[in-house]
């Protein structure tokens, strides 16, 4: 079984609706992270969360929310989804002091 | 200038071929650096970590040069499995972690 676990894997919707992206992970690691990736962009940092209590906002964070749970838990919302938030979602995860970040397998959003 | 920059490619290389991609950054206090493998439509993962004095595993090495804020990759015979996207990946110190938008590497028969 993967060590971080995104689901759904693929979706497609509609404009306007409420899309909800969920991440666990089993590797203990208190950090979390959310990225999108889009051709040609690459990795861009959405929301990171560094323990349960503690939420921060990266680089691209208009438009979305996140909630975490518990330690193992990561989850990222988009209240009102658009066209231009098509793209490719990656939870991840790194152990504190490591930098290494350990990736979920991606959740592919098509909006419509 | 962007934090983490990359030569986006594609490098098109035969096999058997030596193949070596840079990568800049601009934070000075940055103290640690990774190289990730990122296969089509799939998930990072690392391949090296790179520190003051380099690293070396099999056919791949890893150097940081400080005074040019530079971070290079080389790989020594290429194999057709070594066709993906390379991610630079600045650490930031532990509290911000910067890829580079990748470099996409092409082994041909």
């Amino acid at each position: 079984d993967a060590d971080v676990t995104q689901t759904p894997r693929n979706r497609i919707t509609k404009t306007g609706k409420r899309i909800m992206l969920e991440c666990s992970q089993t590797k203990g690691h208190d950090r979390m992270y959310w990225y999108r990736q889009d051709p040609g962009l690459g990795l861009r940092l959405i929301y990171y969360s560094f323990d349960v209590k503690d939420i921060n906002k990266g680089e691209i964070s208009d438009g979305y929310s996140v909630s975490r749970q518990a330690q193992a838990k990561f989850s990222l919302s988009l209240e009102s989804a658009i066209p231009n938030q098509t793209a490719l979602y990656f939870c991840a995860t790194s152990a504190q002091y490591t930098g290494e970040l350990f990736f979920g397998e991606g959740s592919r959003l098509t909006v419509l | 200038r962007k934090e983490v920059e990359q030569d986006p490619g594609p490098f098109n290389v035969p096999e058997g071929a030596t193949v070596a991609f840079n990568c800049t950054y601009s934070n000075s206090a940055s103290q640690s650096f990774f190289w990730y493998r990122q296969d089509c439509r799939k998930e990072p993962k690392l391949l090296m970590s790179v520190y003051s004095s380099g690293n070396e595993d099999g056919r791949f090495t890893a150097q940081l040069n400080r005074a040019s804020q530079y971070i290079s990759l080389l790989i020594r015979d290429s194999k057709l499995s070594d066709s993906a996207t390379y991610l630079c990946v600045d650490s930031g110190g532990y509290q911000k972690v910067t890829f580079g938008t990748g470099t996409k590497l092409q082994v041909i028969p």
